[in-house]
């Protein structure tokens, strides 16, 4: 059965202050890794797919990477609207996402 | 291009009732997803459709949750007898070839 687990469960960071979000994997034959920013009351968005170790994604402050048993999900210099639930999920085969609980983030100002 | 379209945003029903959730996947796509969250969890699985056709059902209740995806119009995603724990927000999501998937706004559902 495919697992998802997400850590930290919440972070608190400055405005500016880097950091990283992780999200371990198992599955019996990666199809994709997938992360989503949600905000609260909306739907998931989508952020990046990777496909295979090694990959990078990058996009404005985030830039995801991924190796064979995690993916990181890495914060530039980040702003208050980069606070939000970052949500990672996996696929295997023809088999629906399966997502992690996700990583809360807050930056303050 | 309208993204994933899900109505109504807000449902509130008695214990008993039937509730009707909808969603009109992207232009193009023919892969339809339902997935339950409720606060503090993640996204839960339970429905996977083709036009016409139930893929996966395999995170879906048996009794009293049913879904379809008709040659024309949108996925329904019907609930009867809600009790209080359905309660929770619904989300549909969509895509073109079963990679990555693109979700609507969701549908919250509070039974009284």
């Amino acid at each position: 059965e495919d697992q998802v687990t997400q850590s930290p469960e919440a972070l608190r960071l400055q405005e500016g202050e880097s950091s990283s979000l992780n999200c371990s994997y198992t599955v019996s034959g990666l199809r994709g890794l997938f992360w989503y920013r949600q905000d609260p009351g909306k739907g998931p968005e989508f952020l990046f797919t990777l496909y295979s170790a090694g990959e990078e994604k990058e996009k404005e402050r985030l830039k995801a990477t991924l190796t064979k048993k995690e993916s990181f999900l890495h914060i530039t210099a980040p702003k208050p609207e980069d606070s939000a639930t970052y949500l990672c999920a996996v696929r295997s085969g023809n088999t629906p996402l399966v997502f992690g609980k996700g990583t809360r983030l807050s930056v303050i100002a | 291009n309208a993204g994933v379209m899900q109505n109504p945003r807000h449902l509130v029903r008695r214990r008993g009732q039937e509730a009707r959730l909808r969603c009109s996947p992207m232009k193009g796509h023919s892969h339809v997803y339902w997935y339950r969250q409720l606060p503090e969890e993640g996204l839960k699985f339970m429905v996977y459709l083709q036009k016409e056709n139930i893929i996966d059902e395999s995170g879906m209740p048996k009794e009293r949750f049913s879904a379809e995806f008709p040659k024309e119009g949108p996925s329904i995603l019907r609930i009867q007898q809600v009790v209080r724990g359905d309660s929770a927000a619904y989300f549909c999501a969509s895509s073109p070839q079963g990679s990555e998937a693109f979700f609507g706004q969701g549908t919250r559902l509070t039974v009284v």
